[in-house]
Protein backbone atom coordinates (compact mmCIF):
# COMPACT_ATOMS: atom_id res chain seq x y z
CA UNK A 1 0.00 0.00 0.00
CA UNK A 2 1.18 3.68 -1.00
CA UNK A 3 1.75 5.64 1.99
CA UNK A 4 3.75 8.09 3.95
CA UNK A 5 4.78 6.56 7.45
CA UNK A 6 5.65 8.76 10.18
CA UNK A 7 6.75 8.12 14.15
CA UNK A 8 6.06 8.47 16.45
CA UNK A 9 2.81 9.38 16.57
CA UNK A 10 2.48 11.01 20.27
CA UNK A 11 5.61 12.23 21.93
CA UNK A 12 6.04 14.27 25.03
CA UNK A 13 9.12 15.63 25.66
CA UNK A 14 11.36 18.02 28.12
CA UNK A 15 12.56 21.19 27.14
CA UNK A 16 16.14 20.96 25.70
CA UNK A 17 15.86 17.43 24.93
CA UNK A 18 17.24 17.02 20.96
CA UNK A 19 14.48 14.70 19.35
CA UNK A 20 13.74 12.98 15.33
CA UNK A 21 10.73 12.54 14.53
CA UNK A 22 11.17 9.99 11.09
CA UNK A 23 9.04 9.81 7.96
CA UNK A 24 9.11 7.45 5.34
CA UNK A 25 7.30 6.57 2.02
CA UNK A 26 7.39 3.78 -0.48
CA UNK A 27 6.01 5.43 -3.36
CA UNK A 28 9.59 6.58 -4.80
CA UNK A 29 8.58 10.24 -4.78
CA UNK A 30 11.35 12.88 -5.21
CA UNK A 31 9.38 15.51 -3.19
CA UNK A 32 9.19 15.49 0.22
CA UNK A 33 8.16 18.29 3.11
CA UNK A 34 7.41 18.67 6.18
CA UNK A 35 4.14 20.78 8.22
CA UNK A 36 3.13 22.12 11.52
CA UNK A 37 -0.69 22.75 12.19
CA UNK A 38 -1.96 24.94 14.97
CA UNK A 39 -5.15 26.12 15.88
CA UNK A 40 -5.72 29.16 13.90
CA UNK A 41 -2.83 29.44 11.97
CA UNK A 42 -3.43 26.48 9.60
CA UNK A 43 -1.04 24.02 7.91
CA UNK A 44 2.81 25.86 7.73
CA UNK A 45 5.76 24.36 5.64
CA UNK A 46 8.78 24.18 7.86
CA UNK A 47 11.23 22.55 5.49
CA UNK A 48 11.04 20.76 2.11
CA UNK A 49 13.11 18.87 -0.19
CA UNK A 50 12.84 18.56 -3.83
CA UNK A 51 15.27 15.48 -4.33
CA UNK A 52 18.04 13.48 -2.47
CA UNK A 53 20.62 15.98 -0.48
CA UNK A 54 18.40 18.88 -1.97
CA UNK A 55 17.06 20.52 1.32
CA UNK A 56 15.22 23.79 1.77
CA UNK A 57 13.34 26.25 4.20
CA UNK A 58 9.51 26.70 3.98
CA UNK A 59 7.50 28.96 6.03
CA UNK A 60 8.43 28.33 9.33
CA UNK A 61 12.10 27.17 9.40
CA UNK A 62 13.40 28.21 13.07
CA UNK A 63 14.18 25.23 15.38
CA UNK A 64 14.14 22.45 13.01
CA UNK A 65 16.56 20.53 11.11
CA UNK A 66 16.01 18.44 8.39
CA UNK A 67 18.14 15.67 6.24
CA UNK A 68 17.62 13.46 2.89
CA UNK A 69 20.51 11.31 3.09
CA UNK A 70 18.33 8.90 0.65
CA UNK A 71 14.71 8.82 -1.18
CA UNK A 72 12.43 7.52 1.10
CA UNK A 73 13.20 9.24 4.12
CA UNK A 74 13.09 12.63 5.07
CA UNK A 75 13.22 13.14 8.97
CA UNK A 76 13.04 16.30 11.36
CA UNK A 77 15.01 17.31 13.99
CA UNK A 78 14.10 19.48 16.69
CA UNK A 79 18.05 19.97 18.16
CA UNK A 80 16.56 21.48 21.43
CA UNK A 81 13.04 21.86 21.75
CA UNK A 82 11.09 24.46 23.04
CA UNK A 83 7.15 25.07 23.89
CA UNK A 84 6.61 27.05 21.42
CA UNK A 85 6.82 24.19 19.23
CA UNK A 86 4.27 21.94 20.90
CA UNK A 87 2.21 21.09 17.65
CA UNK A 88 1.16 18.71 15.18
CA UNK A 89 3.56 17.78 12.67
CA UNK A 90 2.74 16.30 9.27
CA UNK A 91 5.45 14.79 6.95
CA UNK A 92 4.15 14.53 3.27
CA UNK A 93 5.10 13.80 -0.27
CA UNK A 94 4.73 14.17 -4.02
CA UNK A 95 5.61 12.21 -7.09
CA UNK A 96 8.03 15.63 -8.41
CA UNK A 97 8.80 19.18 -7.62
CA UNK A 98 5.43 20.59 -9.42
CA UNK A 99 2.88 22.09 -7.16
CA UNK A 100 0.45 20.63 -9.10
CA UNK A 101 0.82 17.29 -8.24
CA UNK A 102 -1.18 15.37 -5.32
CA UNK A 103 0.55 15.63 -2.20
CA UNK A 104 0.14 12.50 0.37
CA UNK A 105 0.58 13.46 3.72
CA UNK A 106 1.43 10.95 7.12
CA UNK A 107 -1.32 10.49 9.92
CA UNK A 108 0.92 12.73 12.04
CA UNK A 109 2.60 13.78 15.07
CA UNK A 110 1.51 15.04 17.86
CA UNK A 111 4.12 16.67 19.98
CA UNK A 112 3.93 18.21 23.44
CA UNK A 113 7.00 19.92 24.61
CA UNK A 114 6.93 20.98 28.72
CA UNK B 1 -1.87 31.93 -5.21
CA UNK B 2 -5.92 33.25 -5.46
CA UNK B 3 -7.41 33.53 -2.34
CA UNK B 4 -10.78 31.20 -1.67
CA UNK B 5 -13.54 31.41 0.25
CA UNK B 6 -15.61 28.89 1.91
CA UNK B 7 -18.49 28.77 4.51
CA UNK B 8 -17.14 27.19 7.76
CA UNK B 9 -19.82 24.53 8.32
CA UNK B 10 -22.16 22.46 6.59
CA UNK B 11 -24.77 19.62 7.61
CA UNK B 12 -25.59 17.47 5.09
CA UNK B 13 -27.86 13.78 5.53
CA UNK B 14 -26.32 10.70 5.33
CA UNK B 15 -26.59 9.02 1.97
CA UNK B 16 -27.66 12.50 0.46
CA UNK B 17 -24.82 14.66 -1.42
CA UNK B 18 -23.23 17.14 0.28
CA UNK B 19 -22.48 19.95 -2.33
CA UNK B 20 -19.73 22.59 -0.92
CA UNK B 21 -19.40 25.75 -2.31
CA UNK B 22 -15.87 27.81 -2.97
CA UNK B 23 -15.28 31.06 -4.16
CA UNK B 24 -12.19 31.94 -5.84
CA UNK B 25 -12.96 34.77 -7.83
CA UNK B 26 -9.27 36.15 -8.70
CA UNK B 27 -8.29 33.10 -9.50
CA UNK B 28 -5.82 33.45 -12.79
CA UNK B 29 -6.06 31.75 -15.88
CA UNK B 30 -3.15 28.83 -15.16
CA UNK B 31 -4.72 28.05 -11.60
CA UNK B 32 -6.22 24.84 -10.92
CA UNK B 33 -8.68 24.04 -7.83
CA UNK B 34 -7.82 21.49 -5.60
CA UNK B 35 -9.88 19.80 -2.61
CA UNK B 36 -8.49 17.97 -0.22
CA UNK B 37 -9.97 17.08 3.31
CA UNK B 38 -8.72 16.45 6.97
CA UNK B 39 -10.67 14.06 8.89
CA UNK B 40 -10.24 14.82 12.70
CA UNK B 41 -6.86 15.71 13.12
CA UNK B 42 -5.27 12.96 10.67
CA UNK B 43 -3.30 13.55 8.03
CA UNK B 44 -5.22 16.04 4.52
CA UNK B 45 -6.37 13.72 2.44
CA UNK B 46 -5.90 14.86 -1.81
CA UNK B 47 -9.53 14.46 -3.25
CA UNK B 48 -9.93 16.37 -6.53
CA UNK B 49 -8.63 18.89 -8.79
CA UNK B 50 -9.67 20.83 -12.31
CA UNK B 51 -8.55 23.59 -14.31
CA UNK B 52 -11.92 24.55 -15.94
CA UNK B 53 -13.50 21.25 -16.81
CA UNK B 54 -15.90 19.47 -14.52
CA UNK B 55 -14.06 16.87 -13.11
CA UNK B 56 -14.85 13.37 -11.23
CA UNK B 57 -13.39 10.00 -9.85
CA UNK B 58 -14.42 7.66 -7.16
CA UNK B 59 -14.73 9.70 -4.22
CA UNK B 60 -16.05 13.28 -5.92
CA UNK B 61 -17.11 15.34 -8.70
CA UNK B 62 -15.70 19.07 -9.01
CA UNK B 63 -18.07 21.54 -10.72
CA UNK B 64 -15.91 24.90 -11.80
CA UNK B 65 -17.97 27.51 -12.83
CA UNK B 66 -17.66 29.14 -16.84
CA UNK B 67 -15.95 32.00 -15.38
CA UNK B 68 -14.01 29.69 -12.85
CA UNK B 69 -14.67 32.55 -10.51
CA UNK B 70 -16.48 29.69 -8.46
CA UNK B 71 -16.58 25.66 -7.92
CA UNK B 72 -18.88 22.99 -5.97
CA UNK B 73 -17.42 19.79 -4.24
CA UNK B 74 -20.03 17.29 -4.83
CA UNK B 75 -20.31 14.04 -2.23
CA UNK B 76 -22.56 12.13 -4.16
CA UNK B 77 -23.44 9.89 -1.21
CA UNK B 78 -22.07 11.41 1.91
CA UNK B 79 -21.44 8.50 4.65
CA UNK B 80 -20.77 9.20 8.19
CA UNK B 81 -17.16 8.98 7.30
CA UNK B 82 -17.11 11.71 5.33
CA UNK B 83 -17.37 13.98 8.01
CA UNK B 84 -14.33 16.01 8.06
CA UNK B 85 -12.98 19.62 7.52
CA UNK B 86 -13.02 20.19 3.26
CA UNK B 87 -10.07 22.85 2.35
CA UNK B 88 -10.37 24.54 -1.40
CA UNK B 89 -6.80 25.44 -2.73
CA UNK B 90 -6.23 27.50 -5.73
CA UNK B 91 -2.81 26.77 -6.88
CA UNK B 92 -0.59 27.53 -9.76
CA UNK B 93 2.21 25.37 -11.25
CA UNK B 94 6.09 25.57 -10.06
CA UNK B 95 8.16 24.08 -7.35
CA UNK B 96 9.77 25.33 -4.26
CA UNK B 97 7.69 25.90 -1.21
CA UNK B 98 4.40 24.95 -2.06
CA UNK B 99 2.37 26.85 -0.26
CA UNK B 100 -0.08 24.41 1.20
CA UNK B 101 -1.77 26.48 4.20
CA UNK B 102 -5.17 24.70 4.46
CA UNK B 103 -6.37 27.85 5.94
CA UNK B 104 -10.00 27.49 7.43
CA UNK B 105 -11.72 25.41 4.95
CA UNK B 106 -15.90 24.08 5.24
CA UNK B 107 -16.13 21.48 8.76
CA UNK B 108 -18.58 19.16 6.82
CA UNK B 109 -21.04 17.49 9.44
CA UNK B 110 -22.70 14.37 8.13
CA UNK B 111 -25.94 13.72 9.86
CA UNK B 112 -27.42 9.65 10.41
Amino acid sequence: EAQVTQNPRYLITVTGKKLTVTCSQNMNHEYMSWYRQDPGLGLRQIYYSMNVEVTDKGDVPEGYKVSRKEKRNFPLILESPSPNQTSLYFCASRIQWDRLTEAFFGQGTRLTVV
Amino acid sequence: DAKTTQPPSMDCAEGRAANLPCNHSTISGNEYVYWYRQIHSQGPQYIIHGLKNNETNEMASLIITEDRKSSTLILPHATLRDTAVYYCIVRGAGGGADGLTFGKGTHLIIQP
